[in-house]
């Protein structure tokens, strides 16, 4: 089967532009989460998609930050407008339901922003 | 709350040498412990799960882990390193909540192993 995909790898944006980032589960993964890595330090949890519907987004920063998934299918990353501090590593992962122990991750979207 | 440390920014080996990549939690129950890899320009990879049983936990690519609830550790190792584990190792801990929703995960700050011929 396919793994997680994202969109783009990789972008380069400036300071108060908005950027919105894709990520493609594996089909038939109800769950995705979106996780953070900034440069050098741990990844950090963002929030968690259950089909449609968000059911922790305790991760997320701020209010710049939006995160949708519509149909349950792909899931999208806004980020409006961005700041310098958003600069990282944006990871997607995906899980079927009731296989609790198995996180499969993407390649990872890194973004900077000058 | 919960937390993983990972104490070394970098573990240098050479090629045929044993490796340990370490990892200290801290949970309020029972810790879930993970550990993924990342290749350069690549997602992360899972290694190896310790959920409950055995201690020593066998993993992909001739990996291990140890688990020790005494000293709230997670080592990760390998008896005869390669090249090409070279990557970034990352310990993670699920988060636990009593409701048992959600199964994020908590990850360390991530170790850079070297491997050298």
């Amino acid at each position: 089967e396919a793994g997680v995909t994202q969109f783009p790898s990789h972008s380069v944006i400036e300071k108060g532009q908005t950027v919105t980032l894709r990520c493609d589960p594996i089909s038939g993964h109800d769950n995705l989460y979106w996780y953070r890595r900034v440069m050098g330090k741990e990844i950090k949890f963002l929030l968690h998609f259950v089909k449609e519907s968000k059911q922790d987004e305790s991760g997320m920063p701020n209010n710049r930050f939006l995160a949708e998934r519509t149909g349950g299918t792909y899931s999208t990353l806004k980020v409006q407008p961005a700041e310098l501090e958003d600069s990282g590593v944006y990871f997607c992962a995906s899980r079927r339901t009731g296989r609790v122990y198995e996180q499969y991750f993407g390649p990872g979207t890194r973004l900077t922003v000058t | 709350a919960q937390s993983v440390a990972q104490p070394e920014d970098q573990v240098n080996v050479a090629e045929g040498n044993p490796l340990t990549v370490k990892c200290t939690y801290s949970v309020s129950g029972n810790p879930y412990l993970f550990w993924y890899v990342q290749y350069p320009n690549r997602g992360l990879q899972f290694l190896l799960k310790y959920i409950t049983g055995d201690n020593l936990v066998k993993g992909s690519y001739g990996f291990e882990a140890e688990f020790n609830k005494s000293q709230t550790s997670f080592h990760l190792k390998k008896p005869s390193a390669l090249v090409s584990d070279s990557a970034l190792y990352f310990c993670a801990v699920r988060d636990w909540k009593l409701t048992g929703g959600g199964n994020k995960l908590t990850f360390g700050t991530g170790t850079q192993l070297k491997v050298e011929l």
